[in-house]
C-alpha cells in the first residue's frame, strides 16, 4: 500500500473544528482512503473512507483533494472525547479479496490533543 | 450486537512461559486480524485468518508464534517462551468480508513479560 505522511501532533480547542492533513502523493487510482483513530488505552476505531468525491458521516468529513494527493479530516466540533491518534491508511482495492488486502498499514498518525 | 471481545485484558508472563490471547470476533464476522502495538510503537499487522485458514502471515514472527481460528470458538494468538521483548499490546480486529471497508478492533490484550 501506499505512503502517507501526516503531522507528528496537532492541537485544537473544545468546539472548535480541526482539520487533520494527510499527503499520499504517490497514491494509486485504485486506493481508498481510510482514517482510524485509537483513544488512548483503546483499539482503534474506524472513522471515515472515500475514494474521489467528498465524504459525511456522524462522526467526521472527508475532503480529498482534486489531484487525490492529499486529504484532509475534519471534525466539525472537537471534543474532549476527540483526543486520540488519527491514522490516514490507504488501502488499494484492486487486491480486494486478495490474501494481503486484510491488512491496514498504521503509520506514526497524527496525537490529536484537545484543550477544554 | 457485541463488539470484539477479547481475554484476558492483562496478562502478565515470566520468561519462557507460555503467553495465550483470545479474540471473539463480532457475530457474522468470519475474518479476523491481529496486530501488535509495541510500547512507543505503532500497530503492526501479524497476521489475517478465515475460519480454520491462516490466509495472510507476512507479519508473524517466525518463531515462538502461532494464530489459529478454528470451526467453533475464539481465535487464538500463541506466543511460546515469551521473551520481555515480547511485551507490548495486542490487538485484535474482525470484519465481515475480506475486502470490507472496515476493521472493527477489540480493547486488546496487553501483554506484560516478567
Amino acid at each position: 500500500d501506499a505512503k502517507t505522511t501526516q503531522p507528528n501532533s496537532m492541537e485544537s480547542n473544545e468546539e472548535e473544528p480541526v482539520h487533520l492533513p494527510c499527503n499520499h502523493s504517490t497514491i494509486s487510482g485504485t486506493d481508498y482512503i481510510h482514517w482510524y483513530r485509537q483513544l488512548p488505552s483503546q483499539g482503534p476505531e474506524y472513522v471515515i473512507h472515500g475514494l474521489t468525491s467528498n465524504v459525511n458521516n456522524r462522526m467526521a468529513s472527508l475532503a480529498i483533494a482534486e489531484d487525490r494527493k492529499s486529504s484532509t479530516l475534519i471534525l466539525h466540533r472537537a471534543t474532549l472525547r476527540d483526543a486520540a491518534v488519527y491514522y490516514c491508511i490507504l488501502r488499494d482495492r484492486s487486491n480486494a479479496g486478495g490474501t494481503s488486502y486484510g491488512k491496514l498499514t498504521f503509520g506514526q498518525g497524527t496525537i490529536l490533543t484537545v484543550h477544554p | 450486537n457485541a463488539g470484539v471481545m477479547q481475554n484476558p485484558r492483562h496478562l502478565v508472563r515470566r520468561r519462557g512461559q507460555e503467553a495465550r490471547l483470545r479474540c471473539s470476533p463480532m457475530k457474522g464476522h468470519s475474518h479476523v486480524y491481529w496486530y501488535r502495538q509495541l510500547p512507543e510503537e505503532g500497530l503492526k499487522f501479524m497476521v489475517y485468518l478465515q475460519k480454520e485458514n491462516i490466509i495472510d502471515e507476512s507479519g508473524m514472527p517466525k518463531e515462538r508464534f502461532s494464530a489459529e481460528f478454528p470451526k467453533e470458538g475464539p481465535s487464538i494468538l500463541r506466543i511460546q517462551q515469551v521473551v520481555r521483548g515480547d511485551s507490548a499490546a495486542y490487538f485484535c480486529a474482525s470484519s465481515p468480508l475480506p475486502g470490507a471497508y472496515e476493521q472493527y478492533f477489540g480493547p486488546g490484550t496487553r501483554l506484560t513479560v516478567t
